[in-house]
């Protein structure tokens, strides 16, 4: 089963800022918190993963709490084309790796 | 961010018949692949683990026997749907990583069984 609570659903206007949050209340000390996002009929696209700072690139921005108990993805300048599933995952980096998928939350980004 | 492809994107198969997908990273060498299966409105299922020269680690209910998974190079893993039937209708996708890097994925295969 998925580590992750996320909402089905969220809707954004074109051109705010996309906040999808993820609850992650048993992650473990070795777990890093991963997005991807997945756009109708294609494979996931790798955003951003952290362990515990906040980390940024060109996709997105992502806060983890202080007790890494949960995090936010955060898309600041929305656009049509970032509608799409976006999944949150815990796993540990090394190893295996096995990626639990989830429901995720489906984003739609209004005009 | 690092590249994998897959082929064929879309197969229409009869069912009984074998069809191979392959799932190839193209600028890096693809020290573990995964396997994953995604039925319509579902979230995506990891079918089997990889790693190149290993045998496969298939998932609790993942038939070993139907879902043949072959990884014998750095760059490429095949996985062999045996005898499908209508039921193995989904669409498969590959994701690859190096070392302890991120997982990438493939862009899917949609096969249909008739």
């Amino acid at each position: 089963d998925a580590k992750t609570t996320q909402p089905p659903s969220m809707d954004c206007a074109e051109g705010r800022a996309a906040n999808l949050p993820c609850n992650h209340s048993t992650i473990s000390g070795n777990e890093y918190v991963y997005w991807y996002r997945q756009i109708h009929s294609q494979g996931p696209q790798y955003i951003i993963h952290g362990l515990k700072n906040n980390e940024t690139n060109e996709m997105a921005s992502l806060i983890i709490t202080e007790d890494r108990k949960s995090s936010t993805l955060i898309l600041p300048h929305a656009t049509l084309r970032d509608t799409a599933v976006y999944y949150c995952i815990v796993s540990a980096r090394q190893g295996a790796q096995k990626l639990v998928f989830g429901q995720g939350t489906r984003l739609t980004i209004n005009p | 961010g690092a590249v994998v492809s897959q082929h064929p994107s879309r197969v229409i198969c009869k069912s009984g018949t074998s069809v191979k997908i392959e799932c190839r990273s193209l600028d890096f060498q693809a020290t573990t692949m995964f396997w994953y299966r995604q039925f319509p409105k579902q979230s995506l299922m990891l079918m089997a683990t990889s790693n190149e020269g290993s045998k496969a680690t298939y998932e609790q209910g993942v038939e070993k026997d139907k879902f043949l998974i072959n990884h014998a190079s750095l760059t490429l893993s095949t996985l062999t749907v045996t005898s499908a039937h209508p039921e193995d209708s989904s669409f498969y996708i590959c994701s690859a990583k190096e070392g302890g890097y991120e997982q990438y994925f493939g862009p899917g295969t949609r096969l249909t069984v008739t």
